[in-house]
């Protein structure tokens, strides 16, 4: 049973570039979240995706933009980098069934480094 | 908004001991849920522990048990019997529930085990 896959591990940009950021979820599931981990924090909510649609965002600019595929694949793209945006990038899957015992199962992340 | 707290940003413990992360949590839901993350280095976080607003009893999974206290509103998780391989991060989450139907995850800020021989 595959788990959640993220591409790439690394990355390093310069600030003003763009960048993208793949995850496949986990056999099944057809959710997909996005979580940004600043350095010593815990992660933050970025946006969701059901049925190739975003369905809710947390706080984050519009530079900040998705995809989600009929195969339940997503990616991440965030535009003008700055060096905040510098972190680790989790995408998460679960099944949408909308109940309260729903898990979110991670992928190993995506780190993100911007000079 | 939903919070979560951990007041604990380092805890030591020795091989084959019993160890106790704290976790508090703000909500105004009736119904809600908590999850406990492992995070070693590596970056990914891996669910350990699920307990729901209305389970009447603490969840358990293996060595992982959660002590939760509805009244405290605290989800504290003890690991028994402690291993090398537990030393890393752990991160309290709670499940807010958004206005589409779905749900998102809010996280405390962990706490870093370290597990000595």
């Amino acid at each position: 049973d595959a788990g959640v896959t993220q591409s790439p591990t690394h990355l390093i940009k310069t600030r003003g570039q763009q960048v993208t950021l793949r995850c496949s979820p986990k056999s099944g599931h057809d959710t997909v979240s996005w979580y940004q981990q600043a350095l010593g924090q815990g992660p933050q909510f970025i946006f969701q995706y059901y049925e190739e649609e975003e369905r809710q965002r947390g706080n984050f600019p519009d530079r900040f933009s998705g995809h989600q595929f009929p195969n339940y694949s997503s990616e991440l793209n965030v535009n003008a980098l700055w060096l905040g945006d510098s972190a680790l990038y989790l995408c998460a899957s679960s099944l949408g069934t909308g109940l309260e015992s729903e898990t979110q199962y991670f992928g190993p992340g995506t780190r993100l480094l911007v000079l | 908004a939903q919070k979560i707290t951990q007041t604990q940003p380092g805890m030591f413990v020795q091989e084959k001991e019993a160890v106790t992360l704290d976790c508090t949590y703000d909500t105004s839901d009736p119904s809600y849920g908590l999850f406990w993350y492992k995070q070693p280095s590596s970056g990914e976080m891996i669910f350990l522990i699920y307990q729901g607003s209305y389970d009447q009893q603490n969840a358990t999974e293996g060595r992982y048990s959660l002590n939760f206290q509805k009244a405290r509103k605290s989800a504290n998780l003890v690991i028994s019997a402690s291993q090398l391989g537990d030393s890393a991060m752990y991160f309290c989450a709670m499940r807010e529930a958004l206005n589409t139907g779905f749900q998102k995850l809010v996280f405390g800020t962990g706490t870093r085990l370290l597990v000595s021989p």
